[in-house]
């Protein structure tokens, strides 16, 4: 299994362009989300998928949108990229749609500079 | 609403001493909480959790914590501390549908040799 797989590594956008983290996994897991962290504020939770066609918002929303056509694929679109979406941004996944006990998987990062 | 406070944004201890890195949470209903730990440049590894059953809880590596319910804490803890164990640590409690995951700010553990 690779796991949860995030792509790409880095990425540098200026201000008003587009661009899609790509998020996949290979557990068959039903519930996958993004979180973007920030220097002192932990993780904070941008959208979450209990399954295909499922998407929700979590804390953080504006300006990202997510779709799940697939089980394995969660992508995650910068629509106008602003210099505040500067982040390092994780994918994670857990078997359970309902994850109050489950043990969630993290990808490796995504780190985003927008100039 | 639910939360959770980790008391230290840094600890430091020496090598082969105890560690402790301290949460309290916050939530209107029996919550999960978790511990995951974030190496350098890596992504995060779950520790250990609460799920309502036994207070204390072990987790990998030698780390344990246990869940107060009277002092609405979950520290964690270890009784020696390795080099390895060098890395960013969080708390996390879950939302009351069980969907969401809230982090606490984090605590930066460093080990002197």
């Amino acid at each position: 299994n690779a796991g949860v797989t995030q792509t790409p590594k880095f990425q540098v956008l200026k201000t008003g362009q587009s661009m899609t983290l790509q998020c996949a996994q290979d557990m068959n897991h039903e519930y996958m989300s993004w979180y973007r962290q920030d220097p002192g504020m932990g993780l904070r939770l941008i959208h979450y998928s209990v399954g295909a066609g499922i998407t929700d918002q979590g804390e953080v929303p504006n300006g990202y949108n997510v779709s799940r056509s697939t089980t394995e694929d969660f992508p995650l679109r910068l629509l106008s990229a602003a210099p505040s979406q500067t982040s390092v941004y994780f994918c994670a996944s857990s078997y359970s749609p309902s994850v109050g006990t489950d043990t969630q998987y993290f990808g490796p990062g995504t780190r985003l500079t927008v100039l | 609403a639910q939360s959770v406070t980790q008391l230290d944004s840094h600890v430091s201890v020496s090598e082969g001493t105890p560690v402790l890195l301290r949460c309290n949470y916050s939530s209107s209903y029996s919550p999960s909480l978790f511990w995951y730990v974030q190496h350098p440049n890596k992504g995060l590894q779950l520790l250990l959790k609460y799920t309502s059953a036994a207070t204390l809880v072990k987790g990998i590596n030698g780390f344990e914590a246990e869940f107060k319910k009277s002092e609405t804490s979950f520290h964690l803890t270890k009784p020696s501390a390795h080099m390895s164990d060098a890395a960013e640590y969080f708390c996390v409690v879950n939302s009351n549908t069980g969907n969401q995951f809230y982090f606490g700010t984090g605590t930066s553990l460093t080990v002197i040799p």
